[in-house]
């Protein structure tokens, strides 16, 4: 079974409405979710972390996600969508042993002057 | 601070040659990983290594190899290029102690093109 599914492999919204990137995860791999960007050209940076402390995640750039355990899903939203978070996001889990990271394929953001 | 660092930043190689990638980690994280990463689809993961020792292989071939030095940077080597290996190589660091839950930081990577 994948353990990781984004949705949608890409998102188009105008600037200033809400953004909703979805991620599910398989049941079996989520000791920890991560959500992070890809700028074109750049490196992957981390968005934010889930652990297990809060079900409501604040990462950066006022992205946020929820962990919904029911829904195995940990989608990531944004209120006002800005030109800048044009980019690609990708959900990631990880399994209760090893450190190995699973993404998901992505998904590509594109803002809407 | 400095990040993750990569060498080199682009690189084409033939078909049939061998190819040694370099990652330095940040300041006091001792584990490295490395992943591939085809154009259009997420990472895959190819090797971890902690502290000197590999603790993780993801499901490539035996042309695929690394290692890790006594200052925690790490080695990519891959064999016998095919062009089927042509991908964005990336090296992330991460503290190696949290398990599962560690974050990992990534470099910039490596472009590698098989011609």
């Amino acid at each position: 079974a994948q353990s990781v599914t984004q949705l949608d492999s890409h998102v188009s919204v105008s600037e200033g409405t809400p953004v909703l990137l979805r991620c599910n995860y398989s049941s079996s791999y989520s000791p920890s979710l991560f959500w992070y960007v890809q700028h074109p050209n750049k490196g992957l940076q981390l968005l934010l972390k889930y652990t297990s402390a809060a079900t409501l995640v604040k990462g950066i750039n006022g992205f946020e996600a929820e962990f919904k355990k029911s829904e195995t899903s940990f989608h990531l939203t944004k209120p006002s969508a800005h030109m800048s978070d044009a980019a690609e996001y990708f959900c990631v889990a990880t399994r209760a042993t090893g450190n190995q990271f699973y993404f998901g394929t992505g998904t590509s953001l594109t803002v809407i002057p | 601070d400095a990040g993750v660092t990569q060498s080199p930043t682009h690189l084409i190689k033939t078909r049939g040659q061998h190819v040694t990638l370099r990652c330095s980690p940040i300041s006091g994280h001792k584990s490295v990983s490395w992943y591939q990463q085809v154009l259009g689809q997420g990472p895959q993961f190819i090797f971890q290594y902690y502290e000197k020792e590999e603790r993780g292989r993801g499901n490539f071939p035996d042309r695929f190899s690394a290692r890790q030095f006594p200052n925690y940077s790490s080695e990519l080597n891959v064999n016998a290029l095919l062009l089927g290996d042509s991908a964005l190589y990336l090296c992330a660091s991460s503290s190696g102690v949290a398990g599962p839950t560690d974050t990992q930081y990534f470099g910039p990577g490596t472009r590698l093109t098989v011609l």
